[in-house]
């Protein structure tokens, strides 16, 4: 199995305030799932590797402070954007195995 | 040089076109390779997965690769408006423990496919 499921689909927060993204594998346990930021018309960069009972792995340039990442069980995983900015506006989708979550559409005001 | 490179087009073809999309890579190490498309503001949806090299085919998609040119290729047949979306090339050197791959993802190709 490889179904993953993302929410929220699309969240509007506003500036200072932070946001949680859950991404659960539906169908198989997932020790390790990851999550990518994709840029309009760029492929997918990878943030990080979330780590079940572990801490995660962050790419080179990736804010672990920013970027909160909780992999308390084996079919969830939780991205928590802290202090949003206009900038940190973008597109994120989890994967687990070969699957993608539906992404989720974050848009700081 | 990227590690994986693929022409993001787009790439405009009328309905019933054979579509090949094409990545190069230059890391040898990589031995899983994927396919994946992506419509607008959704999530990639694998296409086809293969293993080292050789064919494999599903439906309207034949994934083909080839280590030694270190060259993958995708052919949609009879392509269909509905195809218009961006195809992803992906690939992994192997497995992590967990069982998961830490995919090398291409830039993505557009295409379109027209009535």
């Amino acid at each position: 199995g490889a179904v993953v499921s993302q929410h929220p689909s699309r969240v509007i927060c506003k500036s200072g305030t932070s946001v949680k993204i859950e991404c659960r594998s539906l169908d198989f346990q997932a020790t390790t799932m990851f999550w990518y930021r994709q840029f309009p018309k760029q492929s997918l960069m990878l943030m990080a590797t979330s780590n079940e009972g572990s801490k995660a792995t962050y790419e080179q340039g990736v804010e672990k402070d920013k970027f909160l990442i909780n992999h308390a069980s084996l079919t969830l995983s939780t991205l928590t954007v802290t202090s949003a900015h206009p900038e940190d506006s973008s597109f994120y989708i989890c994967s687990a195995r070969v699957g993608f979550g539906q992404g989720t559409r974050l848009t700081v005001v | 040089q990227k590690e994986v490179e693929q022409d993001p087009g787009p790439l405009s073809v009328p309905e019933g076109a054979i579509v090949s999309l094409n990545c190069t890579y230059s890391n040898s190490a990589f031995q899983y390779f994927m396919w994946y498309r992506q419509y607008s503001r959704k999530g990639p949806e694998l296409l086809m997965y293969t293993y080292s090299s050789g064919n494999k085919e599903d439906g309207r998609f034949t994934a083909q690769v080839d280590k030694s040119s270190k060259y993958i290729s995708l052919f949609i047949r009879d392509s269909q408006p509905s195809d218009s979306a961006t195809y992803l090339c992906a690939m992994s050197p192997e497995l992590t423990s967990g069982g998961s791959y830490i995919p090398t993802f291409g830039r993505g190709t557009s295409l379109i496919v027209h009535p």
